[in-house]
């Protein structure tokens, strides 16, 4: 079965780092996109950016780059995203999706990991 | 950026009942069009892809129609796990892009 793990719920605090994880299991890992996608409290979905863990070819969104980094783990099949100063804003569910057929870059995203919940107050 | 604009914001439908959601791109996107479900708590589900083909195991009462700009997502005969959000997406151009989604709640 394919699934896409997410590492557990955060708290912290304005001007901390963080790095969340999904880890892939069920399907060759180093020959899919992986996708970020954040959600704000009861707003809608928001595509960040990608990574093909092949070779860590990496895309962002204009909307987040030099806001995050997406980055990938061959050895442990798990794809990460990283902030090095959070800001309130940042406070979001971020998931994980896998693009549906391998190696296509066009592509929808299924499945996807059950989400990481991100706060950031002080 | 292409712009996704979804109608209506909420729809409110009777069970056993027809929804019909639209979802409009800024420019094409040829039929490479996702739509996706999600529910309270949960992630979103991929229903749709290539504006037409249904997911495995997904029911029939679910299709998808159109291509280049304007899109359909019909749901023939609501079921009252059918509640939930529904929200396309583009995978034609980066950066992907979603609507804002539609709200499908009981009548």
């Amino acid at each position: 079965e394919v699934q896409l793990e997410q590492s557990g719920a955060e708290l912290k605090k304005p001007g901390e780092s963080l790095k969340i994880s999904c880890k892939a299991s069920g399907y060759s890992f180093t020959t899919y996109w992986i996708a970020w996608v954040r959600q704000k409290p009861g707003k809608g979905l928001e595509w960040m950016g990608v990574i093909y863990p092949g070779d860590s070819d990496t895309t962002y969104s204009p909307s987040f780059q030099g806001q995050v980094t997406i980055s990938a783990d061959k050895s442990t099949s798990t794809a990460y995203l990283q902030w090095s100063s959070l800001k309130a804003s940042d406070t979001a569910m971020y998931y994980c999706a896998r693009h549906h057929w391998s190696n296509q870059w066009l592509a929808p995203f299924d499945p996807w990991g059950q989400g990481t919940l991100v706060t950031v107050s002080s | 950026e292409i712009v996704m604009t979804q109608s209506p914001a909420t729809l409110s439908v009777s069970l056993g009942e027809r929804a019909t959601l639209s979802c409009r791109a800024s420019q094409s996107v040829s039929s490479s069009l996702a739509w996706y479900q999600q529910k309270p708590g949960q992630a979103p589900r991929l229903l749709i892809y290539s504006a037409s083909t249904r997911t495995t195991g997904l029911p029939a009462r679910f299709s998808g129609s159109g291509s280049g700009t304007e899109f359909t997502l019909t749901i023939s005969s609501l079921q009252s796990e059918d509640f939930a959000i529904y929200y396309c997406q583009q995978y034609n151009k980066w950066p992907r892009t979603f609507g804002q989604g539609t709200k499908v709640e009981i009548k």
